[in-house]
C-alpha cells in the first residue's frame, strides 16, 4: 500500500524567509509520480509539478525548488523569499499503477506574514 | 479554456434525499476521478474511471455511485446521504491515469447532509 506523509500541519514564517515544506512517500512500486499542489484560502487545488520516479534531478520555476531524493523516499518542496500570496495549504501526492490512484498526504499549512 | 467543471459549488440537503453532483470537462481527458476532503484526512480519492463505462472504487466509495456514459462527463450520485458524507468534493481529470500534464481539478463542491 501506498502512503505520503507530511508531518508539518502548520508552518509560520515572516514574509522573505524560505521555507522547506517535507514530503515522505512510501511504495513498493518502481515506477511511480509525486506531485504538488497548493489550495489557497480560495479553496481550488493548483498543480504545482509533476516528477516521476525515474527522473532524480531537482528542479526549480522561480521561487519554487524541489528536491526529489530517492534514497529517503522525500519529495521536499522550498519557496524561496516567501510571500504573503503563499500562504496555502500545500499537499504532496503520490500516484503508482499498482494501486491506480492518486494518495494525498494530509497537508501542510503555511502562512506568510509580513 | 482548458477546466473541470463542478455543480454547485455548495449544496445543504437532508439526510436520504438523493443528489448528484456533476463534474464535466473540456480537455479530452480519459481519466477522471473524484475525491472528498475533511480536515486532518487531505483527500481521499472515491472512484475513478480511466475511460468510458469503466469506472472502479477509491479508498472511500462507500454510500456512492458513479457513471461514466460520455468522456466528459463523470457525475457523483449519493443515493441516500448521511451526515457523515458532509465534505469538501473535488473531481479531476488527467489525460492519462499516470496523471500526465497534471491532474486538473473542479473548484469543489461544499456538501453539507443535515
Amino acid at each position: 500500500a501506498q502512503k505520503v506523509t507530511q508531518a508539518q500541519t502548520e508552518i509560520s514564517v515572516v514574509e522573505k524567509e524560505d521555507v522547506t515544506l517535507d514530503c515522505v512517500y512510501e511504495t513498493r512500486d518502481t515506477t511511480y509520480y509525486l506531485f504538488w499542489y497548493k489550495q489557497p484560502p480560495s479553496g481550488e487545488l493548483v498543480f504545482l509539478i509533476r516528477r516521476n520516479s525515474f527522473d532524480e534531478q531537482n528542479e526549480i520555476s522561480g521561487r519554487y525548488s524541489w528536491n526529489f531524493q530517492k534514497s529517503t523516499s522525500s519529495f521536499n518542496f522550498t519557496i524561496t523569499a516567501s510571500q504573503v500570496v503563499d500562504s496555502a495549504v500545500y499537499f504532496c501526492a503520490l500516484f503508482t499503477g499498482g494501486g491506480n490512484k492518486l494518495t494525498f498526504g494530509t497537508g501542510t499549512q503555511l502562512k506568510v506574514e509580513l | 479554456e482548458a477546466q473541470v467543471t463542478q455543480n454547485p459549488r455548495y449544496l445543504i440537503t437532508v439526510t436520504g434525499k438523493k443528489l448528484t453532483v456533476t463534474c464535466s470537462q473540456n480537455m479530452n481527458h480519459e481519466y477522471m476521478s473524484w475525491y472528498r476532503q475533511d480536515p486532518g484526512l487531505g483527500l481521499r480519492q472515491i472512484y475513478y474511471s480511466m475511460n468510458v463505462e469503466v469506472t472502479d472504487k477509491g479508498d472511500v466509495p462507500e454510500g456512492y455511485k458513479v457513471s461514466r456514459k460520455e468522456k466528459r462527463n463523470f457525475p457523483l450520485i449519493l443515493e441516500s446521504p448521511s451526515p457523515n458524507q458532509t465534505s469538501l468534493y473535488f473531481c479531476a481529470s488527467s489525460l492519462s491515469r499516470q496523471g500526465a500534464g497534471g491532474y486538473t481539478f473542479g473548484s469543489g463542491t461544499r456538501l453539507t447532509v443535515v
